[in-house]
């Protein structure tokens, strides 16, 4: 089903360190993850994608992990940076629906 | 590249009024594009598909006759929010996808921050 929080989940890192951002997905019928990252005010900005067949995917800073077993999806973000406060959606297509449904979100906060 | 538009990004109305958000991909055609709401400290929620000519599918409860979806062309959308009252209040966010369904890529629009009054 669609995921809806109230009280997002906060990470708090120090400026350089590393970043693990996890997310729990729904259905086992989904064959598409996508994470994106959305400033205050402002749209979701595409990160990186995975489809079910993979497991790791790789891209500038960023790793995305799917662990299809126990329906798990992470983000990680090498160095993070200022720049990387954001929330943080992941959001899983459901193949019978064709359409997104996005998890509740966390907030990433750098500390400098 | 892939650039989405919302207009305006922000209005405010009287309950009662109507109010109309234009979503536009600018650099490519859209054969579908997606409205999706978002109350603060909330996630995104899917309203409505739409293909372009078609009737657009809403998602369980969403009232299509108070959100009026027109996608007209392949790179113009409009969503319609009828005798607005102040819980509609939100941030309305579109995408626009080149292909069919959710598997192609979406880009999304900035959002449009709607206030009733």
């Amino acid at each position: 089903g669609e995921s809806v929080g109230l009280h997002l989940p906060t990470l708090s890192v120090q400026e350089g360190d590393n970043s693990i951002i996890n997310c729990a997905y729904s259905n086992s019928a989904s064959d598409y993850f996508i994470w994106y990252k959305q400033e205050s005010g402002k749209g979701p900005q595409f990160i990186i994608d995975i489809r079910s067949n993979m497991d790791k995917r790789q891209g500038q800073r960023v790793t995305v992990l799917l662990n299809k077993t126990v329906k798990h999806l992470s983000l990680q973000i090498a160095a993070t940076q200022p720049g990387d406060s954001a929330v943080y959606f992941c959001a899983e297509n459901i193949r019978s629906g064709n359409k997104l449904v996005f998890g509740a979100g966390t907030i990433l906060r750098v500390k400098s | 590249g892939a650039v989405v538009s919302q207009h305006p990004s922000w209005v405010i109305c009287k309950s009662g009024t109507s109010v109309k958000i234009e979503c536009r991909s600018l650099d490519f055609q859209a054969t579908t594009m997606f409205w999706y709401r978002q109350f603060p400290k909330q996630s995104l929620m899917l309203m409505a598909t739409s293909n372009e000519g078609s009737k657009a599918t809403y998602e369980q409860g969403v009232e299509k006759d108070k959100f009026l979806i027109n996608h007209a062309s392949l790179t113009l959308s409009t969503l319609t929010v009828t005798s607005a009252h102040p819980e509609d209040s939100s941030f309305y966010i579109c995408s626009a996808s080149p292909g069919q369904g959710a598997t192609y890529e979406q880009y999304f629009g900035p959002g449009t921050r709607l206030t009733v009054t």
